[in-house]
């Protein structure tokens, strides 16, 4: 089955920019969807279609995808950032089978 | 804007069945398909399924095919989850989302219910 490979966990300074990457062998043909999700909530959509970000995402959240990995930049990491980061995509099958990567926790500290 | 509220947590026996429901409101239900989604404690994010209200088509992950079913109520903008047989490796949180479209005419799932906390426990 398809997967999605994330780093365990990212660890950055405040004021630092964090780098969280996606792997996947169908991403050079399929969008990456990032989303977070802080202890005990739901998750939210923080970017979409690879690099758009959704009304009220603020902008230090950015996205990227090129070749096998999409990658999600936090630039000047704040305290609040901190939280699980997920991945999100579809495989190259006719069915499109969602998935999502394992996650990263990112600690911001 | 939409929201999706469900229902409450649940307890239940092994063996026995669970049915979760998704409230949408805000938003037209019919133009969305919801998906199901869970995470079981200190886990990741599983994708379940997903139904297209407005045409009542449900299509489920391989490994929960036989066991989840997925409808919706358009008269109610309600989706329901059911999960027979549960064991206890179900404990989890089941969060349902609503699901856009891309430009490649592919879903994503764009906003998210609270979650329902279900506990299958002798």
């Amino acid at each position: 089955s398809y997967e999605l490979t994330q780093p365990p966990s990212v660890s950055v300074s405040p004021g630092q920019t964090a780098r969280i990457t996606c792997s996947g062998d169908a991403l050079p043909k399929k969008y990456a969807y990032w989303y977070q999700q802080k202890s005990g909530q739901a998750p939210v959509l923080v970017i979409y279609e690879d690099s758009k970000r959704p009304s009220g995402i603020p902008e230090r959240f950015s996205g990227s995808s090129s070749g096998t990995m999409a990658t999600l930049t936090i630039s000047g990491a704040q305290v609040e950032d901190e939280a699980d980061y997920y991945c999100y995509s579809t495989d190259s099958s006719g069915n499109h089978s969602p998935v999502f990567g394992g996650g990263t926790k990112l600690t911001v500290l | 804007q939409v929201q999706l509220v469900q229902s409450g947590a649940e307890v239940k026996k092994p063996g026995s069945s669970v049915k979760v429901s998704c409230k949408a409101s805000g938003g037209t239900f019919s133009s969305y398909a919801i998906s199901w989604v869970r995470q079981a404690p200190g886990q990741g994010l599983e994708w379940m399924g997903r139904i297209i209200p407005i045409l009542g088509i449900a299509n489920y992950a391989q490994k929960f095919q036989g066991r989840v079913t997925i409808t919706a109520d358009k008269s109610t903008s309600t989706a329901y989850m059911e999960l027979s047989s549960l064991r206890s490796e179900d404990t989890a949180v089941y969060y349902c989302a609503r699901d856009s479209r891309d430009s490649y005419g592919l879903y994503y799932m764009d906003v998210w219910g609270k979650g329902t906390t279900v506990t299958v426990s002798s």
